[in-house]
């Protein structure tokens, strides 16, 4: 079973909809949760950490599940700018290495 | 605030010559991570410094991959001799001491050997 696994999609949505990603995660000891967007050909940028209690930004909410060991991120109302690869970080238990996922590939069209 | 700055962009070698990738943390940042994505797979860790000091070097493939950040600033990745498989985007990040914290990520090195 791979460290961190994700759906890779892609999802195909259009403008305006809500869509959900999952990311389960083997290590029982992970303390840290992220996610991360990349845009093609270029470098994973922070899009929110993922706290105990659940946390949201704007159209984002992330969720943290303990006892079920996954994460989910919300995206709500969809824009084009949306499109792009949704990764999901892990830090490994009792460190700050982080594992990541193969990503989840999202495209918002018209 | 300058971000995290990776240098080459882009490097094609041929099978069996050196390549060396620099990487210019954040000023400040004493986490230093070295990542590498080969196409159609997920981004794997290679090291981790904490200043000069090498934290976790688990995930470096072989002998032929040498890091080294001299000083606690920037970072070199030195591929001797290249071997088709080590094509990817080889990409650096870097977090402030503590955390944990979100990485800030270089926009990566895309090695390809022939």
């Amino acid at each position: 079973r791979k460290e961190v696994e994700q759906d890779p999609g892609p999802f195909n949505v259009p403008e305006g909809a809500t869509v959900a990603f999952n990311c389960t995660y083997s290590n029982s000891a992970s303390q840290s949760f992220f996610w991360y967007r990349q845009d093609c050909r270029k470098e994973p940028k922070l899009l929110m950490s993922v706290y105990s209690s659940g946390n949201e930004d704007g159209r984002f909410t992330a969720q943290l599940n303990r006892a079920s060991q996954y994460i989910s991120l919300l995206i709500r109302d969809s824009k084009l700018s949306d499109s792009a690869t949704y990764l999901c970080v892990v830090n490994k238990g009792g460190s700050y290495i982080p594992t990541f996922g193969r990503g989840t590939s999202l495209i918002v069209h018209p | 605030e300058a971000g995290v700055t990776q240098f080459p962009s882009h490097s094609v070698i041929e099978k069996g010559q050196t390549v060396t990738l620099r990487c210019d943390p954040i000023s400040g940042h004493d986490n230093l991570y070295w990542y590498r994505r080969v196409m159609g797979k997920e981004i794997k860790f290679l090291l981790h410094f904490v200043k000069e000091s090498k934290q976790d070097e688990s995930g470096m493939p072989n002998n032929r991959f040498l890091a080294e950040r001299t000083g606690g600033t920037y970072s070199t990745l030195k591929v001797q001799p290249a071997e088709l498989e080590d094509s990817g985007v080889y990409f650096c990040a870097s977090s402030p001491v503590g955390g944990p914290y979100g990485y800030t990520f270089g926009s990566g090195t895309r090695l390809t050997v022939v």
